[in-house]
C-alpha cells in the first residue's frame, strides 16, 4: 500500500533561516512519481515539483531544493532563506497507478511559518 | 492556458440539507477531473475522479456522490449532508499522462451545522 509520511507538524523559523521539510514514502511500485504541493492561507495548491523513481537528481529551483533519495525512501524538500511569504502548509504526495490518473496519496502536511 | 474554476468559497449547511458543488476547467479537452476533501488538520483524500463524461469512479464509500454531464464540468453533491461532510473541497484536473501533475481550484470550505 502507498502511504505518504511527514512526521514534521509545524515548523517555525525566522525569515532568512534554511528550513528542510521532511517526506518519507512507501509503495511497492518501481514506477511511481513524487510531487510537493503549497497550499499558502488562501487554500488552493499550488504545484512545485514532480519526480519519477527513475530520476535521482536532486532539482534546484531558485531559492527551493529538492533531494530525492531512494535508499531512504525520502524525498525532503529545503527551502534557502526563508521568506515570510513561505509560510504555507506543504504536502509531499506520491502516485504510483499507471493507468494515468493522478490518483495521489497525500501526507498530511508540514505548516511552515516564517516570521520577520 | 488552462484555469480551473469552483464555487462556491464558503458554505454552511445544516445537517439534512442537500449539497452541490461545481468546478469547471477551461482551456484543454478532456481533462481527467477529480474531488478530494481536506478535513480539519488533516492530509487530502481523494473521493472521486473521471476520465470523461458520464464516467465515475469512487474512492471512499460515503455520504457523497459525483457526476460530469460535460467533458470539463465536474458535480459534487449529496442528497442529506451529515456533520462529517464538513471540510475543504477541492476539485483538480490533469492531463492525461502519468506524470502530469494536479491543478487545483481554490476550494470550496463546507460546514455543516
Amino acid at each position: 500500500a502507498q502511504k505518504v509520511t511527514q512526521a514534521q507538524t509545524e515548523i517555525s523559523v525566522v525569515e532568512k533561516e534554511d528550513v528542510t521539510l521532511d517526506c518519507v514514502y512507501e509503495t511497492r511500485d518501481t514506477t511511481y512519481y513524487l510531487f510537493w504541493y503549497k497550499q499558502p492561507p488562501s487554500g488552493e495548491l499550488v504545484f512545485l515539483i514532480r519526480r519519477n523513481s527513475f530520476d535521482e537528481q536532486n532539482e534546484i529551483s531558485g531559492r527551493y531544493s529538492w533531494n530525492f533519495q531512494k535508499s531512504t525512501s525520502s524525498f525532503n524538500f529545503t527551502i534557502t532563506a526563508s521568506q515570510v511569504v513561505d509560510s504555507a502548509v506543504y504536502f509531499c504526495a506520491l502516485s504510483d497507478d499507471d493507468t494515468g490518473f493522478q490518483k495521489l496519496v497525500f501526507g498530511t502536511g508540514t505548516r511552515l511559518l516564517v516570521s520577520p | 492556458s488552462q484555469t480551473i474554476h469552483q464555487w462556491p468559497a464558503t458554505l454552511v449547511q445544516p445537517v439534512g440539507s442537500p449539497l452541490s458543488l461545481e468546478c469547471t476547467v477551461e482551456g484543454t479537452s478532456n481533462p481527467n477531473l477529480y474531488w478530494y476533501r481536506q478535513a480539519a488538520g488533516r492530509g487530502l483524500q481523494l473521493l472521486f475522479y473521471s476520465v470523461g463524461i458520464g464516467q465515475i469512479s469512487s474512492e471512499v464509500p460515503q455520504n457523497l456522490s459525483a457526476s460530469r454531464p460535460q467533458d470539463r464540468q465536474f458535480i459534487l453533491s449529496s442528497k442529506k449532508l451529515l456533520l462529517s461532510d464538513s471540510g475543504f473541497y477541492l476539485c483538480a484536473w490533469s492531463g492525461g499522462m502519468l506524470n502530469s501533475p494536479l491543478h487545483f481550484g481554490n476550494g470550496t470550505r463546507l460546514t455543516v451545522t
